[in-house]
């Protein structure tokens, strides 16, 4: 079957504007992972999803951050009022479920903010 | 807090040699310990993790809680194995397992 998946692939915005990722997990995972890669650093936890509702939003830098899983698959997070600090690979998994399971990444999204 | 170190950002080795990654933790409670990889232009994939005590593409990484280490070893290194590693933990959270991630080490195996 298909993996995750994430769009765009690459966005390029202004300092200021709002922008949407987009997640797909693969079908029938219910355990959702955002994490946020700035270069030359591995992999930052920004979010956590169960099914539909948020377990964990702890890793989420600031109220400009949000994200949202409204029927249990796929994911959009949000930035509001992007700053220069925001560009950085935004990455997406999956899990089965709960315990320890191996995540399923997807390829990212690449967002740059002039 | 948890805290995932590698202290090479880059090792470079020829084929034929052996290889370890090195990966220190700091963790309060039992820990979970993970080997990603990302080859060129693909996604971050599972490599192998502790639990499973398996060897995967050679590689080995045994979890030594006296050290607090993890660190990952291959014997004899091959062209693919070139490649961005990363070590991780795994925190148990709201039910779920976030990863906790080290910054990587870049191995480049040369002929």
């Amino acid at each position: 079957g298909a993996g995750v998946s994430q769009t765009p692939s690459n966005k390029v915005t202004e300092k200021g504007k709002y922008v949407e990722l987009r997640c797909d997990p693969i079908s029938g995972h219910t355990a959702l992972y955002w994490y946020r890669q700035s270069l030359g650093q591995g992999p930052e936890f920004l979010i956590y999803f169960q099914g539909t509702g948020a377990a964990d939003d702890s890793g989420l830098p600031n109220d400009r951050f949000f994200a949202v899983r409204p029927e249990g698959s796929v994911s959009t997070l949000k930035i509001q009022r992007t700053e220069r600090g925001d560009s950085a690979v935004y990455l997406c998994a999956s899990t089965r479920g709960t315990g320890s399971h191996e995540q399923f990444f997807g390829p990212g999204t690449r967002l740059t903010v002039l | 807090a948890q805290r995932v170190t590698q202290p090479e950002k880059l090792l470079s080795v020829f084929k034929g040699a052996p290889v370890e990654l090195k990966c220190n933790y700091s963790y309060s409670g039992s820990p979970e310990l993970f080997w990603y990889v990302q080859y060129s232009r693909q996604r971050l994939q599972l490599l192998l993790r502790h639990i499973s005590r398996e060897s995967i593409k050679g590689f080995t990484a045994d979890l030594n809680k006296g050290e607090t280490s993890f660190h990952l070893k291959k014997p004899f290194a091959q062209e693919e194995d070139s490649a961005m590693y990363y070590c991780a933990l795994s925190g148990v959270t709201g039910g779920g397992n976030k990863l906790t991630f080290g910054t990587g080490t870049q191995l480049k195996v040369e002929l």
